[in-house]
């Protein structure tokens, strides 16, 4: 099985743009999808990004996905930052073993 | 408008048994892929269990592999997950989650049913 690292924590004002890594510890990044889920607190977990950078209907363009085989890693990108973006934000993969993994979850603070 | 309603949780002594349940309603549940995603408090999310739309595909996380059982009733649209010898580490809330499997993501979640193992 392989492991998920995102950072704990990321903050940026509203308006701006932030980025949030997910690294896969083994295998490689593109062998499977990535999803990315937002929770809020109190809240169940959406999803926001599917299949590495598709987005269900309703969630808005400003949110988007990527990869990077480079450094064996996706990233969740969202512009023009609102404070309703604050959230908690897991990434998601398949594990070939029939398990799904998911990233330990970063905190985004938009202040 | 779908809907996943869990029940079943509660507080029970480590060693105990629970049997959570998920009331599927607004899509043919039969269709489905269904999964258990758990959060202990203050935690990221893990998965537990998965089943297919006809029950006779079964995966389990290691952590509760030979202890929970996943099933389901489709005639009931219902989700179910016995959970046997509790630890004090599953305490959490879990969460039944529809799968898609055609985007491959969890789209629809319950709002989930805190589990508390303690003595």
């Amino acid at each position: 099985n392989f492991m998920l690292t995102q950072p704990h924590s990321v903050s940026e004002s509203p308006g701006k743009t932030v980025t949030i890594s997910c690294t896969r510890s083994s295998g490689s990044i593109a062998s499977n999808y990535v999803q990315w889920y937002q929770q809020r607190p109190g809240s169940a977990p959406t999803t926001v990004i599917y299949e590495d950078n598709q987005r269900p209907s309703g969630v808005p363009d400003r949110f988007s996905g990527s990869i990077d085989s480079s450094s064996n890693s996706a990233s969740l990108t969202i512009s023009g930052l609102k404070t309703e973006d604050e959230a908690d934000y897991y990434c998601q993969s398949y594990d070939s073993s029939n398990h799904w993994v998911f990233g330990g979850g970063t905190k985004l603070t938009v202040l | 408008e779908v809907q996943l309603v869990e029940s079943g949780g509660g507080l029970v002594q480590p060693g105990g048994s629970l049997r959570l349940s998920c009331a599927a309603s607004g899509f043919t549940f039969s269709s489905y892929e269904m999964n258990w995603v758990r959060q202990a408090p203050g935690k990221g999310l893990e998965w537990v269990s998965y089943i297919s739309s006809s029950g006779s595909t079964i995966y389990y996380a290691d952590s509760v592999k030979g202890r929970f059982t996943i099933s389901r009733d489709n005639a009931k649209n219902s989700l179910y997950l016995q959970m046997n010898s509790l630890r004090a580490e599953d305490t959490a809330v879990y969460y039944c989650a529809r799968f898609l499997a055609v985007a491959g993501h969890f789209d629809y979640w319950g709002q989930g049913t805190l589990v508390t193992v303690s003595s």
